[in-house]
């Protein structure tokens, strides 16, 4: 069964550096997104992107956040200078454009990132 | 401003029924899906109604009350297994970005 799959796994950092987690969306998927998800605490929505751009962005998606589709395959989600609050659980998920009236988003197993 | 207000916890025997209750309250809605997270793992999608009504997918059925801005998740004959995160998450517009709720932790007992 087709999957999203993302990497690294789990990357710990120091402040101040840059992470770039990646993620490459099931092959016929048009819909990418990148959710976070402090530990305990709730899904929450950063950005969305369709046909090479973005299509919105939440208000914690702020400037040291960027996200790239540097191949057919492939969706990065680059950090610029971590922060110690950056430290949470990062989904990648996708969809397929039929999906739109499901609700389904299909996610990876996720990235957990710790900024010490 | 966005608000989904589900259960903090709820616990159930083996066999039991339960239901996992969800009020929103959004900008814009175009539905209303559930999603089931094991500790450590992916949100899976569980179920999604856009209409009024039920929707019943085996022992998980969803109901929703668009006029209530209302729903629910309906589990039944229990299992050891779904011991879990529930959250419910709203599509406000076609772009169908999920605003989630802040999780429902069950805990299935013998």
């Amino acid at each position: 069964e087709p999957e999203v799959t993302q990497t690294p796994s789990h990357q710990v950092t120091q402040m101040g550096q840059e992470v770039i987690l990646r993620c490459v969306p099931i092959s016929n998927h048009l819909y990418f997104y990148w959710y976070r998800q402090i530990l305990g605490q709730k899904v929450e929505f950063l950005v969305s992107f369709y046909n090479n751009e973005i299509s919105e962005k939440s208000e914690i998606f702020d400037d040291q956040f960027s996200v790239e589709r540097p191949d057919g395959s492939n969706f990065t989600l680059k950090i610029r200078s971590t922060k110690l609050e950056d430290s949470a659980m990062y989904f990648c998920a996708s969809r397929h454009e039929g999906q739109a009236n499901t609700g389904e988003l299909f996610f990876g197993e996720g990235s957990r990132l710790t900024v010490l | 401003g966005q608000s989904l207000e589900q259960p903090s916890e709820v616990t159930a025997v083996e066999g039991a029924i339960v239901q996992i209750n969800c009020t929103y309250q959004t900008s814009g809605f175009y539905g209303l899906s559930w999603y089931q997270q094991h500790d450590g793992g992916a949100p899976t999608f569980l179920s999604y109604n856009a209409l009024d009504g039920l929707e019943e997918t085996g022992r998980f059925s969803s109901f929703l009350s668009r006029s209530d801005s209302y729903g629910y998740l309906l589990l039944q004959e229990l299992q050891m297994k779904d011991s879990a995160s529930y959250f419910c998450a709203v599509s406000e517009d076609s772009s169908y970005k999920l605003i989630f709720g802040s999780g429902t932790r069950l805990l299935v007992r013998p």
